[in-house]
């Protein structure tokens, strides 16, 4: 596609609820990256694919975080148990070969609010 | 590890003001540097980098920005700034060996008409 894409826009869940948010990566592009951006603060790494393996998994605040990254195309971030800390906007961006000092593409976000 | 700081957090500009945002990094060797930026609605976008070469970076919309690596810092510039810059800054640094930027809080900068 012409960018990085991600659904939904906008979540609001319940806490305990499991919740999947997904990015459509562009087209041809292997490495890509998960963020995370709470209210006021900077982005946070949560997780790197290169392919479909994921090299760097470190930034996964917990293990009710996980993700996967089927096809070298899109990938699924499944966060479980929700929390109200959990609430931020998941950024996801992708870069063609996750070499050092290429650029990386983000989409818009999923917003996800836990009440 | 890789740390970028970022001291203003709020900047507030009339138009036609000259604007500089610091941001300094954590790291001992060899760095590629990002300035994004993410206008009011939509995504982050890539304003900047510096690899290598020339340590005065030439960006879109008139930014610049200056890599002293003496001083660890890759400021971002621009002569004058008008109304459509407001949005928020975010400067990363990326290590010679890693394949994953780190960013610094941001930089919200409001231009006044």
């Amino acid at each position: 596609g012409a960018g990085v894409s991600q659904s939904p826009s906008n979540k609001v869940t319940e806490k305990g609820k499991d919740v999947e948010l997904r990015c459509d990566p562009i087209s041809g592009h292997t490495a890509l990256y998960w963020y995370r951006q709470r209210l006021g603060q900077g982005l946070e790494f949560l997780i790197y694919f290169q392919g479909n393996s994921a090299p760097d998994k470190s930034g996964l605040p917990s293990d009710r975080f996980s993700a996967e990254r089927t096809g070298e195309s899109v990938s699924t971030l499944t966060i479980q148990r929700t929390q109200q800390e959990d609430s931020a906007v998941y950024l996801c961006a992708s870069s063609r070969t996750g070499t050092s000092g290429n650029t990386i593409y983000f989409g818009e976000g999923s917003w996800l609010t836990v009440v | 590890a890789q740390s970028v700081s970022q001291h203003n957090h709020h900047v507030i500009l009339s138009e036609a003001a000259s604007l500089e945002l610091g941001c300094n990094y954590s790291y001992g060797g060899t760095v590629n540097l990002f300035w994004y930026v993410q206008y009011p609605g939509q995504h982050l976008q890539l304003l900047l980098k510096y690899f290598s070469g020339d340590p005065l970076v030439k960006g879109i919309k008139g930014f610049e920005a200056e890599f002293i690596k003496s001083k660890f810092s890759f400021n971002l510039r621009k002569p004058s700034v008008q109304w459509s810059d407001t949005a928020e800054y975010f400067c990363a640094i990326q290590s010679g060996g890693s394949y994953i930027p780190t960013f610094g809080r941001g930089t919200s900068l409001i231009v006044h008409p």
